[in-house]
């Protein structure tokens, strides 16, 4: 099974800040990877699939980059309803597998 | 609009069995995979399972091998995932998502499931 590391697990960002989370794959995705963003009672929901790819209304602050095994996921000018936790997941081969998370928190 | 709504959750004991239901609206459900993924409160997004279009092609989670099963019935519009043998591991919240752009693109709002004596 492909082993997904996500990094940090909790980050404290301000409004206006610029974020960027990691998810490094034990062995090469290529491209396949997607971001999710999950707030509490809430279905999480895609922000970025294949690595770099914005999914419908997503806002252009968000961009994903990388490719093989290392990745980011990178939020410009942190707004108020970005607070949230935020999930890699990679859909290279089954079983899928998420990262830990990571827990964007207001500072 | 799309959407997905999960049914069946709720509580039963370990060696226990549950079926959930997931209907689909609001898009060709016939066409997408999908998916299941749960979530222990308060933890991470686990991949279960995932079921081709026709049904012919199902992948499980090594964890729920041999004791789930994901099915659809296109002319329902639903997809289910029959439980069995029931741990206690596997309290969390279950959510379905239709397969799009390859990976899960669009997520149920969930129904918990119990496990417990």
């Amino acid at each position: 099974d492909i082993q997904v590391t996500q990094s940090p697990s909790t980050l404290s960002a301000s409004i206006g800040d610029r974020v960027t989370i990691t998810c490094r794959a034990s062995q090469s995705i290529s491209s396949w990877l997607a971001w999710y963003q999950e707030k509490p009672g809430k279905a999480p929901i895609l922000l970025i699939y294949k690595t770099s790819n914005l999914e419908g209304a997503v806002p252009s602050r968000f961009s994903g980059n990388g490719s093989e095994t290392e990745f980011t996921l990178t939020i410009n000018r942190l707004q108020p309803d970005d607070f949230a936790t935020y999930y890699c997941l990679q859909y290279k081969t089954f079983p899928l597998t998420f990262g830990g998370g990571t827990k964007v928190e207001i500072k | 609009e799309v959407q997905l709504v999960e049914s069946g959750g709720g509580l039963v004991q370990p060696g226990g069995s549950l079926r959930l239901s997931c209907v689909a609206s609001g898009f060709n459900f016939k066409i997408y995979w999908m998916h299941w993924v749960r979530q222990v409160p308060g933890k991470g997004l686990v991949w279960v399972s995932r079921v081709n279009t026709d049904g012919s092609s199902v992948n499980y989670a090594d964890s729920v091998k041999g004791r789930f099963t994901i099915s659809r019935d296109n002319a329902k519009n639903t997809v289910y995932l029959q439980m069995n043998s029931l741990r206690d591991d596997d309290t969390a919240v279950y959510y379905c998502a239709r397969s799009g752009k390859g990976c899960p693109d669009f997520w149920g709002q969930g129904t918990p499931i119990t496990v417990s004596s």
